[in-house]
């Protein structure tokens, strides 16, 4: 299933350029986020958006900004990419509820596959 | 900061056996756990869940176990296959955060 897509799967750029990376989803969440993913290290949130005109700052944001184009669209871009960028990153998607059918408020969150990207 | 961690960033067993995931975690407000397998080249994928007034949780081949008095909880995957090679993420969150904060891992291999 491609719920999450993402593009592209796999990018090399170079110090300086800048980057986009894009996230769509037809699950009609309205929270989006990014995640970084580095070797041994579990995810580390970038930015997440409830809606379109609601946009946060996660825990290593700096170097990068995002757009919430539409609901169902999120993208993360490196303004100008350095080195320690290099990572795969994720986009994510999640709704009010929780899968285990009670109260709302529970954050099951739903992933993309992946954009590896690489700065030289 | 609060954060999640995992005890073994390895763990090898045996086609058949069981396995047994841990995790630590450390922020006592956290309310709601997930676990999450990523198989290479794929994004993390939802497994089972489980809220704090819980201890104990089963899904098909697999069970979470909560301890909350040691902040603990644990993967158990019955009669591993070679499909459940992949790494294991932990993800703790509560009503108050709606961010998941995720340990860094546990690779699990199953040999033949």
């Amino acid at each position: 299933d491609a719920d999450v897509t993402q593009t592209p799967r796999n990018r090399i750029t170079k110090t300086g350029k800048r980057i986009m990376l894009e996230c769509s989803q037809t699950k009609g969440h309205d929270r989006m986020y990014w995640y970084r993913q580095d070797p041994g290290l579990g995810l580390r949130l970038i930015y997440y958006s409830f809606d379109v005109k609601d946009i946060n700052k996660g825990e290593i944001s700096d170097g990068y900004s995002v757009s919430r184009q539409a609901q169902a669209k999120f993208s993360l871009s490196l303004e100008s990419a350095i080195p320690n960028q290099t990572a795969l990153y994720f986009c994510a998607t999640s709704d009010f509820m929780g899968t285990s059918g009670g109260p709302v408020s529970y954050n099951e969150q739903f992933f993309g596959p992946g954009t590896r990207l690489t700065v030289l | 900061g609060e954060s999640v961690g995992l005890h073994l960033p390895t763990l090898s067993v045996q086609e058949g056996d069981n396995s047994i995931i841990n995790c630590a975690y450390s922020n006592s407000a956290s309310d709601y756990f997930i676990w999450y397998k990523q198989e290479s080249g794929k994004g993390p994928q939802f497994i089972i869940d489980i809220r704090s007034n819980m201890d104990k949780r089963q899904g098909q081949r697999v069970t979470v176990l909560l301890n909350k008095t040691v902040k603990h909880l644990s993967l158990q995957i019955a009669a591993t296959q070679p499909g459940d090679s992949a790494v294991y993420f932990c993800a703790e969150t509560s009503r108050s955060s709606y961010k998941l904060i995720f340990g860094s891992g546990t690779r699990l291999l199953v040999r033949p």
